[in-house]
């Protein structure tokens, strides 16, 4: 069984520019949730995705978007980066929704200069 | 609205010792409280969840102490050993809603050898 894989491990951006994040899931898992976690604080959700459609969504802008894939596979798109959208951004699966056991990948820790 | 509040922010427990990590919870429509590691650099793992249906459950050296009338929860760690050193997070859910985790803001533990 193969975990939560997120890529690119890091990433160095400037303001106003794009980025897209990208999460396999851990296998058999159709539930993916992405979360920001600045320096020093606990992890935010931004939204979820169950079967390619948005689930639910934190207090995010709409700069943030997403999209889930067939497989299972996820993006997390942020326009306009802006200064304070540095941090380490998390991908979460689990087996479905309403399964409260959410498994995290490592991160992708974007720099925003 | 910070919806979990988590304490102490950082905690230096000598070897063998006992650790104690603090949680309170506001909405009462949370039923699901997981705790999380997390070591630098990764992203969190879940250690230990709990209902509100149980005062207490225990895994190994950890343990969740439960009370529902006060809307507090604890983690312990007993007989902490160094590679217990990692930052800390309580955390609440809805279960069968998006199953976004509200997290606290996470407690940075250190284990004196």
């Amino acid at each position: 069984e193969t975990g939560v894989t997120q890529s690119p491990t890091h990433l160095i951006k400037t303001r106003g520019q794009q980025v897209t994040l990208r999460c396999s899931s851990q296998s058999g898992h159709n539930t993916v949730s992405w979360y920001q976690q600045a320096l020093g604080q606990g992890p935010q959700f931004i939204f979820q995705y169950y079967r390619e459609e948005e689930n639910g969504r934190g207090n995010f802008p709409p700069r943030f978007s997403g999209l889930q894939f067939p497989n299972y596979s996820s993006e997390l798109n942020v326009n306009a980066l802006e200064l304070d959208d540095s941090a380490l951004y998390l991908c979460a699966s689990s087996l479905g929704w309403g399964h409260e056991t959410q498994y995290f990948g490592p991160g992708t820790r974007l720099l925003v200069l | 609205q910070q919806q979990v509040k988590q304490s102490p922010q950082s905690l230096i427990v000598q070897k063998g010792g006992i650790s104690i990590i603090n949680c309170a919870y506001e909405n009462t429509a949370f039923d699901y409280f997981p705790w999380y590691q997390q070591f630098p650099g990764k992203g969190p793992a879940l250690l230990i969840a709990i209902r509100p249906d149980v005062s207490e459950k225990k895994e190994g050296r950890f343990t969740i102490s439960f009370n529902k009338s006060a809307k507090q929860f604890s983690l312990h760690i007993m007989d902490s050993q160094p590679g217990d050193s990692a930052t800390y997070f309580c955390a609440a859910s809805i279960s069968n809603r998006d199953d976004k985790i509200i997290f606290g803001k996470g407690t940075r533990l250190h284990i004196l050898p």
